[in-house]
């Protein structure tokens, strides 16, 4: 079946400094959506791409979707403090068909 | 507010023992999406139903069960509870039946079984 694999499973970083989470997936997806956990909370939807190669920007987030259609990335460019919970990208079938399937998820923290 | 709701918020039950949780998707959505997520772990996907009818399994153990009622509200049923058993529970929802579109999440159920 479908894998989502995502890396790293945690990561510390002071306030200021970047931040990437990566995603691969064994097949080829129909679209890849990115979802944000703060602690205590639940997953709330950042962003969709659909294209591949797709780029998308949110203030200080980068979001891309490679060629293939098989992995993805997401870049916090000077991290905050608010920037703090857990990273999921989430892969479409390529059938579109099925359920979402999630990646492991990454864990930020950022230290002020 | 993702207009999911779920309830109970949280729960203890004893090992053995059955319990139902429940969702009622946002106002509009059709499918509905079980998800188990345990302490530091990521989100297991359990099962998907569209309007009423099964559209997706994932890694649902033969004593879980779920169901989408005429009114779209689903019901989780996990029965002869473990230790294990204990995680955070979501109901999602969507209003197409494929992995297309956004999915929102409720606010979770928390099972804590002893």
């Amino acid at each position: 079946g479908q894998q989502v694999m995502q890396i790293p499973q945690y990561q510390h970083v002071q306030e200021g400094e970047d931040f990437t989470t990566y995603c691969n997936s064994s097949t080829t997806l129909s679209n890849i959506q990115w979802y944000k956990q703060r602690p205590g909370g639940h997953p709330v939807f950042l962003i969709q791409l659909v294209k591949s190669g797709e780029v998308k920007k949110q203030k200080r987030l980068t979001f891309q979707f490679g060629e293939a259609k098989k992995n993805s990335s997401l870049h916090i460019t000077a991290t905050q403090t608010t920037d703090v919970g857990t990273y999921f990208c989430a892969g479409g079938g390529d059938t579109g068909r099925r359920a979402l399937t999630f990646g492991s998820g990454t864990r930020l923290q950022v230290q002020p | 507010d993702s207009g999911v709701t779920q309830t109970p918020k949280h729960l203890i039950t004893a090992t053995g023992q059955r319990v139902t949780l429940r969702c009622s998707p946002r106002s509009g959505d059709l499918s509905v999406y079980w998800y188990q997520q345990s302490l530091d772990q990521g989100l297991q996907f359990l099962i998907h139903y569209y309007n009423g009818e099964e559209r997706a399994k994932g890694n649902i153990l033969e004593r879980f069960s779920a169901q989408q009622f005429p009114d779209l509200h689903s019901e989780l049923n996990l029965s002869s509870l473990e230790l294990g058993d204990s995680a955070l529970y979501f109901c999602a929802s969507s209003d197409v039946s494929h992995s297309g579109n956004t999915i929102y999440f409720g606010e979770g159920s928390w099972l804590t079984v002893v």
